[in-house]
């Protein structure tokens, strides 16, 4: 099946500072999702980007369906960013398939 | 527009029960998928309904089995329960099967004495 990877594994940044998360992915996908999960374990849709770029306040993310990986970035990072994103893809199945995650700290 | 709701929050139960879970998909979604997400994991995919008939399962074994109903909200059944299965399940619901924007509700967290 479909493997996904993302990085970094963790990061810690200072509030205010930006940061570029990135996920690969091993096969041709139909969709492609980036989330944000809260400390109470709620996901959070950030964007739905199969292909292409879009834009959402601090953030953005952008999908290059041809060479496999997407980056999510953000901008001016608050404190309430901190908590870890998954992006997850579906390879034309019914699934989708998460990656591990990036725990992302940001330190007031 | 209401989004989709689990429920219990929160389930202790002891090896070896059975324990169902709840989901209501979010107003106007028609497709429910169910997701094991164990500590300091990604969720993983357990199965799919679509319009009341499951539309592909992952690799999870048979005593993991759910249903949809007509208002499509739908449940998990979990019998003979094991450790291993203490995680948080989440259920999502989209408009439709793949490629549709899949969302999320806030997740039942299961923990197995």
């Amino acid at each position: 099946g479909i493997q996904v990877e993302q990085s970094p594994p963790d990061l810690i940044l200072q509030e205010g500072a930006n940061s570029t998360l990135r996920c690969n992915f091993s096969d041709s996908v139909n969709n492609l999702q980036w989330f944000h999960q809260n400390p109470w374990g709620q996901l959070i849709n950030l964007f739905y980007i199969p292909s292409g770029t879009k834009q959402n306040g601090r953030l953005s993310a952008t999908t290059v369906a041809t060479e496999r990986y997407s980056l999510l970035y953000i901008s001016s990072s608050q404190t309430t960013d901190s908590g870890v994103y998954f992006c997850a893809v579906d390879n034309y199945g019914q699934n989708f398939v998460f990656g591990p995650g990036t725990r992302l700290s940001v330190l007031p | 527009e209401t989004g989709v709701t689990q429920s219990p929050t929160h389930l202790i139960k002891t090896r070896g029960q059975q324990v169902t879970l709840r989901c209501s998909s979010q107003s106007g979604h028609n497709t429910v998928s169910w997701y094991q997400q164990a500590l300091g994991q990604g969720p993983q995919f357990i199965f799919q309904y679509y319009r009341e008939e499951e539309n592909g399962r992952g690799n999870f074994p048979p005593r993991f089995s759910g249903l949809q109903f007509p208002n499509y909200s739908s449940e998990l059944n979990v019998n003979a329960l094991e450790l291993d299965d203490s995680a948080l399940y989440l259920c999502a619901s989209s408009l439709g099967v793949a490629p549709y924007e899949q969302y999320f509700g806030p997740g039942t967290r299961l923990t197995v004495t």
